[in-house]
């Protein structure tokens, strides 16, 4: 079946410009979360969609990200005033379920996001 | 708080050697621990996992066993193949989210 994709896959922006990032997840998985993967460095989480409950915010580095989802379907990242620290490689992954403990997720093959 | 902790890269083997990548964790309760594995050009993917301890995950040749004891979770292969050269992380699940190490670069050359 499909898997969870992402768009654009490159995006080039420059410095002070907005960007939005999307995210397809697994049909029918409820949970869904962004990370930021720069250059040689592991994932860092950044924002957790559960469902209808609140996001978990707690990743994000600033203000200027903020992200959204629309029920238990696409997400969007969106990143304000675009700084060069912020390229990376921004990962999507979603998962079916949020039981007690073990949570396996899908990941997506991620937007390169370069910052001029 | 919960965290992993995960050998440094790169390791550069020679094809058939025995792999060994340490990873050692801190977390409350009983996590889920996991390997996930990047491939070049392509997105993270769930490599093993074990949900609790003495638990031994396997798949394509890594195994990893899920020490509590020593809150361990080391991924190992007897003899790696050039294929195998990937990031390896290590990572735990609690309360609904993944905390992931750092990453492993495995180079394996022929």
């Amino acid at each position: 079946g499909a898997g969870v994709s992402q768009s654009p896959s490159n995006k080039v922006t420059e410095k002070g410009k907005d960007v939005e990032l999307r995210c397809d997840p697994i049909s029918g998985h409820t949970a869904l979360y962004w990370y930021r993967q720069r250059l040689g460095q592991g994932l860092e989480f950044l924002i957790y969609f559960q469902g209808n409950s609140a996001p978990d915010k707690s990743g994000l580095p600033s203000d200027r990200f903020s992200a959204e989802r629309t029920g238990e379907s696409v997400s969007t990242l969106t990143i304000q005033r675009t700084q060069q620290e912020d390229s990376a490689v921004y990962l999507c992954a979603s998962s079916p379920v949020a039981g007690q403990g073990y949570n396996e997720q899908f990941f997506g093959p991620g937007t390169r996001l370069t910052v001029l | 708080g919960n965290s992993v902790t995960q050998m440094e890269g790169p390791v550069t083997l020679s094809e058939e050697a025995f792999l060994t990548i340490n990873c050692t964790y801190t977390a409350t309760g009983y996590p889920s621990l996991f390997w996930y594995v990047q491939y070049p050009g392509e997105g993270l993917q769930l490599l093993l996992k074990a949900t609790k301890a003495d638990d031994k995950g396997s798949n394509k040749g890594f195994e990893a066993t899920y020490r509590k004891e020593t809150t361990s979770f080391h991924l190992e292969k007897g003899s790696v193949q050039v294929s195998d050269s990937a990031v390896y992380f290590c990572a735990l699940a609690r309360d609904d989210k993944i905390i992931f190490g750092k990453g492993t670069r495995l180079h394996i050359l022929p």
